[in-house]
């Protein structure tokens, strides 16, 4: 158990339709990171928030939005869905700037978007 | 842009023998790289990692190595076990800045009993 908690474990939903994914990162952590894997493909990296503010951006859809919340926890949120959105997506935590930057993941999100 | 790539894709090996799982990463900024094993229907797992200023690390039967000028790491695991049976992903990052990780594509490995 990483410390990281996901939920929900699987959502399934239709087309069109908005979902909100949820994030707590591990107890003193201040970053968080999303990523999506889709089937057979490797993690692609979403967005990271540190410490309520947004840090970095990669393949995120404008469809997609994040934020992080003054308790932490993140929630990613992915609208106007496509039967192309259906994958895991993954947060992960990191401690605090100069420490050991390993990132820690929580047990993904299976997304199917019918 | 930042790319890591990762071979084989996959890789069968006999139980007992040892696997080895090679990266090249694109940018020579970076200077931390991990790797995580993910196990069907669970999250990545970090295993080993290791910085820009060690030639090699070790951890039982799992070692990393890493040559900065060629950019490459390759992770070798030895006596493998059924139990090592996953997908491994490599990544690279930097230790300043965003952190964020690039990832390799994975390498699905099955150890034959």
């Amino acid at each position: 158990d990483s410390g990281v908690t996901q939920t929900p474990k699987h959502l399934i939903t239709a087309t069109g339709q908005r979902v909100t994914l949820r994030c707590s990162p591990r107890s003193g952590d201040l970053s968080v990171y999303w990523y999506q894997q889709s089937l057979d493909q490797g993690l692609q990296f979403l967005i990271q928030y540190y410490n309520g503010e947004e840090r970095a951006k990669g393949n995120i859809l404008e469809r997609f939005s994040a934020q992080q919340f003054p308790d932490l926890h993140s929630e990613l949120n992915l609208s106007s869905l496509e039967l192309g959105d259906s994958a895991l997506y993954f947060c992960a935590s990191s401690p605090p700037a100069g420490g050991r930057n390993e990132q820690f993941f929580g047990p993904g999100t299976r997304l199917t978007v019918l | 842009g930042e790319n890591v790539e990762q071979h084989p894709s996959t890789l069968s090996v006999q139980e007992g023998d040892s696997a080895v799982i090679k990266c090249t990463y694109s940018d020579s900024a970076s200077n931390y790289f991990p790797w995580y094993k993910q196990e069907l229907g669970k999250g990545p797992q970090l295993i080993i990692d290791i910085r820009s200023n060690v030639g090699e690390k070790k951890d039982q039967r799992i070692a990393v190595t890493l040559n900065k000028t060629a950019k490459h790491f390759s992770l070798h695991i030895t006596e493998t076990q059924p139990e090592d049976s996953a997908v491994y992903f490599c990544a690279a990052t930097l230790t300043s800045g965003t952190y964020k990780y690039i990832f390799g594509t994975g390498t699905r490995l099955k150890v034959l009993a």
